[in-house]
């Protein structure tokens, strides 16, 4: 049983373009959650994903930022238009059965520079 | 497979007493950071504390503390005083120069 796959693990963006990652969540979880890992080593959260849902956004900036979870495939957070202040680790965990879950798992990150 | 191992998926304490989360790694570096992190309902990740692999002398920060055995690849952390507020998931993480990775969390309840 794989553990939530992310990919790609580092990825270069030029100013300007955007970014996809992809966060593929273990076998039979439904709930996604993204972080933004900060410099000073603190995990922010952005975003929670169940099945074809955004349950909380509370974390996400309000502009260029957006996260899906289709039926089919794995989530993905978009960034649009990506500046040199969006270079960061970002990771996404799943969970089976979301907040009364007591295990959730974590990917491997996504490093994301922007030059 | 995950290389950061958290064996107790939930732990319960009587408020004002002490608990330990248990936490173990694999890896063959030898610079490394290990971190506690504690992650309240709102899902924010809130840094706990944190060892640099070669200091031997265990992190420690007001009520939270570590015994770091190296050589065993364990990390406990340990919670004195437990108060309500400390009820929360709490997540183990290991990061070396490429990479990071997390335990799978211990669920801690504090009784009053």
């Amino acid at each position: 049983n794989a553990g939530v796959m992310q990919n790609p693990r580092h990825l270069v963006r030029r100013r300007g373009q955007e970014a996809r990652l992809r966060c593929s969540p273990m076998k039979g979880h439904s709930h996604v959650y993204w972080y933004r890992q900060l410099p000073e080593e603190g995990l922010k959260f952005m975003v929670y994903l169940q099945k074809e849902n955004i349950i909380d956004e509370s974390g996400m900036p309000k502009e260029r930022f957006s996260a899906e979870f289709p039926k089919e495939g794995p989530s993905i957070l978009r960034i649009q238009q990506v500046v040199r202040g969006d270079s960061a680790a970002y990771f996404c965990a799943s969970s089976r059965y979301g907040a009364s879950d007591s295990e959730a798992f974590f990917g491997q990150g996504t490093r994301l520079t922007v030059v | 497979a995950q290389t950061v191992t958290q064996s107790q998926p939930e732990m319960s304490v009587q408020e004002a007493e002490t608990v330990t989360l248990s936490c173990t790694y694999d890896t063959s570096e030898s610079d490394y950071y290990l971190f506690w992190y504690k992650q309240p309902p709102s899902r924010q990740m809130i840094l706990v504390i944190r060892q640099e692999a070669y200091k031997q002398q265990n992190a420690t920060e007001n009520r939270f503390s570590v015994n770091f055995q190296k050589a065993a690849k364990s990390f406990s952390l340990k919670i004195s005083d437990s108060q309500l507020g400390d009820a929360a998931m709490y997540f183990c993480a290991y990061r070396s120069a490429e990479d990071m990775r997390f335990g799978a969390g211990t669920r801690l309840t504090v009784k009053p």
